[in-house]
């Protein structure tokens, strides 16, 4: 298998433009997260998903988020208008949660960057 | 929530040294993982470990969940071995959610 599958790998934009974030996650997997890397705050959850609905998006950060889940084989994060605070790295994660296991496997993540 | 702790935040060891990582947790849990953040970005999974101990390679990982800590062991340490390792846990039932530790930045120097 490929792994998750994250694009962009970079994104530069300017504040105010929309942008989103795509995620393929391994083939199987009924789990799909969400995560954000910064200094700050280091890594933390923003939504995720259980077989394409979301089951907890109280890490989203404001209105300006949202994802999307419309298959099991692809989920966007979009954020509009952008900001300079979103800058950070996105991962996507998933996991086959069965008895006895819940490995969550992540992405490489894309790094945004918002001028 | 659950807090997750590591210690120590920074760790500068010479290629050979061994090396142990700590991760403690305040409450129970029914998930651990240990991951390595490389230099290049990527988090990379080591261990699936909410309790018992497994060894893989030069590493090994211990969970004493009735303690709330884990351990990661790393041996032989080599150039590679460099960047952050995190602990991240799954608080109880029906929580499907990894709390990430704030992770122990490791320099192996040649």
């Amino acid at each position: 298998d490929a792994g998750v599958i994250q694009s962009p790998r970079h994104e530069v934009t300017e504040m105010g433009q929309e942008v989103t974030l795509r995620c393929k996650p391994i083939s199987g997997h009924d789990y799909l997260f969400w995560y954000r890397q910064t200094m700050m705050r280091g890594l933390e959850l923003l939504i995720y998903f259980n077989n394409n609905v979301p089951i907890d998006d109280s890490g989203m950060p404001e209105d300006r988020f949202s994802a999307k889940m419309p298959n099991a084989s692809f989920s966007t994060l979009k954020i509009q208008p952008s900001e300079p605070r979103d800058s950070a790295v996105y991962f996507c994660a998933s996991s086959l949660r069965r008895q006895g296991a819940a490995e969550q496997y992540f992405g490489p993540g894309t790094r945004l960057t918002v001028t | 929530g659950i807090q997750v702790e590591q210690s120590p935040p920074d760790l500068i060891l010479q290629e050979g040294a061994n090396s142990t990582l700590r991760c403690n947790f305040s409450d129970s849990v029914n998930n651990l993982q240990w991951f390595h953040q490389n230099p290049w970005g990527q988090l990379i999974n080591l261990f699936y470990i909410p309790s018992g101990t497994k060894q893989n390679g030069r590493l090994s990982a211990t969970t004493v969940a009735t303690e709330r800590y884990s351990l990661l062991y790393i041996s032989s340490s080599q150039t590679t071995d460099s960047g952050v390792y995190f602990c991240a846990v799954e608080a109880g039932f029906g929580n499907e959610k990894l709390t990430f530790g704030t992770g122990t930045r490791l320099t192996i120097i040649p």
